[in-house]
């Protein structure tokens, strides 16, 4: 069945620079679009970036625009968020997501990672 | 694209149907149907059970059904059951996906 596992999370200063990883299987990687999609204390989900099946396209929420960077090899199923410039806007928990079998869903999710940015 | 706006709680007992709505302008569908749901118990992995407005992914049981209505969106889940206590969220894409609130159901 399809897994996906995050990893990466932590505590990290303001300012600082964080790389999520999160390890897919189950299904075949290459063929599926991928998302990072993050929940901060207290409130709902929120989008955070999408990158096409082959990495040829990303899209960002506006919120993380020109800070982070969604990438993924393809060689090892395993998609990356690479986040600098952190605020603690930013804290909460990172969930990966591959693209469902429709048109504009999350078909299935992982159980996240903790992001914490704190001084 | 605007956001969308879900109750931030419902509750039912054991057997009854909730309803929970999900309304935004029209700007947040779009001229689209892709509404999705999404199910989340707490420190697990969000569980999609909705998408395109109405479609149940395969294992999902009928008592959970979806339809859209003008510029609101709602989840029904019927006979309700216990492990039916979770977090839901409704979201939708119009050229970028946008989440609403979530919504708790507790099932008394």
């Amino acid at each position: 069945q399809v897994q996906l596992v995050e990893s990466g999370g932590g505590v990290v200063q303001p300012g600082g620079s964080l790389r999520l990883s999160c390890a897919a299987s189950g299904f075949t990687f290459t063929t599926f679009a991928m998302h990072w999609v993050r929940q901060a204390p207290g409130k709902g989900l929120e989008w955070v970036a999408f990158i096409r099946y082959d990495g040829s396209n990303t899209y960002y929420a506006d919120s993380v625009k020109g800070r982070f960077t969604i990438s993924r090899d393809n060689s090892k199923d395993t998609l990356h968020l690479q986040m600098n410039n952190l605020g603690p806007e930013d804290t909460a928990v990172y969930f990966c997501a591959k693209d469902g079998v429709g048109f504009g869903e999350f078909g299935n999710w992982g159980q996240g990672t903790l992001v914490t940015v704190s001084s | 694209q605007s956001a969308l706006t879900q109750p931030r709680s419902v509750s039912g007992s054991p057997g009854q149907s909730v309803t929970i709505s999900c309304t935004g302008a029209s700007s947040a569908f779009g001229d689209y149907n892709y509404v999705s749901w999404y199910q989340h118990h707490p420190g697990k992995a969000p569980k999609l059970i909705i998408y395109d407005v109405s479609k149940r992914p395969s294992g999902v049981p009928d008592r959970f059904s979806g339809s859209k209505s003008g510029n609101t969106a709602s989840l029904t889940i019927s006979g309700l059951q216990a492990d039916d206590e979770a977090d839901y969220h409704c979201c939708s894409y119009a050229g970028s996906w946008v989440f609403g609130g979530g919504t708790k159901l507790t099932v008394l």
